[in-house]
């Protein structure tokens, strides 16, 4: 089965830098996406990672450890708008589809 | 680019009444689309994954009865919730993917049964 975990809230001010941390336990796995979901909106894609390492994507960056099973989304210069829930999710290499298994998300909350 | 239009964006009807939701790819065609249903301060439990021209494949516990999903076309695929009840109000979101890119999400419908 599958397992995704990351925090459910994360507190941080105008301007600051947030790490939004996900790991993962799967039978299969075929990248690590991240998306961004405002309330009572869609999901918007932000990125994309299938090798370990850093993808860099102007404030928003995504870190991957494949033997780890652990990746992070990194939010710099926080902007009031940057509040919303950020999904965590593995895709399943078992599905030839591209389905994808979400975490719960992590509801960031930017303050003044 | 990418772009995936839902329709309708919310709906109130009573119990009992069958309401169909549609999901388009705009500007692309999909090879797959799928569909989800989110809770309030819930993640998104897929419920479908859909293939155009083949049926749809239900995760476990989801009723393929009571929600018949048709994948006509490579840019249009549709749900409709049978009979619906006040259990089935939720946020129904789709998404739309082609090989080897990212699914794109919808913009949801909220569904509220009476």
């Amino acid at each position: 089965g599958q397992n995704i975990d990351q925090p459910t809230e994360m507190t941080a001010t105008e301007g600051a830098i947030v790490q939004i941390n996900c790991t993962y336990q799967t039978s299969g796995f075929n990248g690590l996406f991240w998306y961004q979901q405002h309330a009572g909106e869609a999901p918007t894609f932000l990125s994309y990672n299938v090798l370990d390492g850093l993808e860099e994507k102007g404030r928003f960056s995504s870190f991957l450890s494949r033997s780890k099973g652990y990746s992070y989304l990194l939010l710099k210069e926080l902007q009031m708008k940057d509040s919303a829930s950020y999904l965590c999710a593995v895709g399943l290499r078992t599905d030839s589809w591209g389905k994808l298994q979400f975490g719960a998300g992590t509801q960031v909350v930017v303050t003044p | 680019g990418a772009v995936v239009s839902q329709h309708p964006s919310r709906v109130i009807c009573k119990s009992g009444t069958s309401v169909k939701i549609e999901c388009r790819s705009l500007d692309f065609q999909a090879t797959t689309m799928f569909w989800y249903r989110q809770f309030p301060k819930q993640s998104l439990m897929l419920m479908a994954t859909s293939n155009e021209g083949s049926k749809a494949t239900y995760e476990q516990g989801v009723e393929k009865d009571k929600f018949l999903i048709n994948h006509a076309s490579l840019t249009l695929s549709t749900l409709t919730v049978t009979s619906a009840h006040p259990e089935d109000s939720s946020f129904y979101i789709c998404s739309a993917k082609q090989t080897n890119q990212p699914q794109h999400f919808g913009d949801g419908t909220r569904l509220s049964i009476l």
